[in-house]
């Protein structure tokens, strides 16, 4: 099974900073890796796939990067509703698919 | 616009089997794989098993063989059934849907939470 390590668990940020969130595989998954956002009682939604392709209606300031075991989810300038939970996900070995264990983004 | 539909009962007993169905409107079940994925109260995602509905399933091991998951094509919908479940199965599931070429998970259902309480 491929461990999903996410860092930083929590991140303080303010509003109009740059998010630079962590993704690290226990193995090379190439580039198969998915971001999803949660928001508070609601489902997760995708935000990244392939590492870096934005899903449709996702806005431009959200941007995946790397390949391997090393990848970034970037947030180019945090609006309100940025403040919330993102999940990374690997879908190049199976079973399982894994997640990480979670960024939360938080107003500091 | 395509949406899944999750329901089931929302209390289950310590043994019992937990059952869901989730209900997919406006896409066809036969062009993608169909995933159900749970979370925990305050917890991560954590993936419980897909179905093709031509009748591959494949599950996580995690689960020790409890899950069973089908399809009925003539209703469009996905089922999910857990027996001798444990507090641990408390979580919140999805139904999501993941493409034939794409493996990841690009439509979610809302969510269904299940209590195991006695």
């Amino acid at each position: 099974e491929i461990v999903m390590t996410q860092s930083p668990a929590t991140l303080s940020l303010s509003p109009g900073e740059r998010a630079t969130l962590s993704c690290r595989a226990s193995q090379s998954i190439s580039n198969k890796l998915a971001w999803y956002q949660q928001k508070p009682g609601q489902a997760p939604r995708l935000l990244i796939y392939g590492a870096s392709t934005r899903a449709t209606g996702i806005p431009a300031r959200f941007s995946g990067s790397g390949s391997g075991t090393e990848f970034t989810l970037t947030i180019s300038s945090l609006q309100s509703e940025d403040f919330v939970v993102y999940y990374c996900q690997q879908y190049n070995n199976w079973p399982p698919w894994t997640f990480g264990q979670g960024t939360k983004v938080e107003i500091k | 616009q395509v949406q899944l539909q999750e329901s089931g009962p929302g209390l289950v007993e310590p043994s019992e089997t937990l059952s869901l169905t989730c209900t997919v409107s406006g896409s066809a079940i036969s062009l993608f794989y169909w995933n159900w994925v749970r979370q925990s109260p305050g917890k991560g995602l954590e993936w419980v098993g897909y179905l093709f509905y031509e009748g591959t399933i494949t599950y996580n091991p995690s689960l020790k063989s409890r899950a069973t998951i089908s399809v009925d094509t003539s209703k469009n919908e996905i089922s999910l059934k857990l027996k001798s479940v444990t507090f641990a199965d408390t979580a919140t599931y999805y139904c999501t849907r993941e493409g034939l070429d794409y493996n990841y998970m690009d439509v979610w259902g809302k969510g269904t939470t299940v209590t195991v309480s006695s």
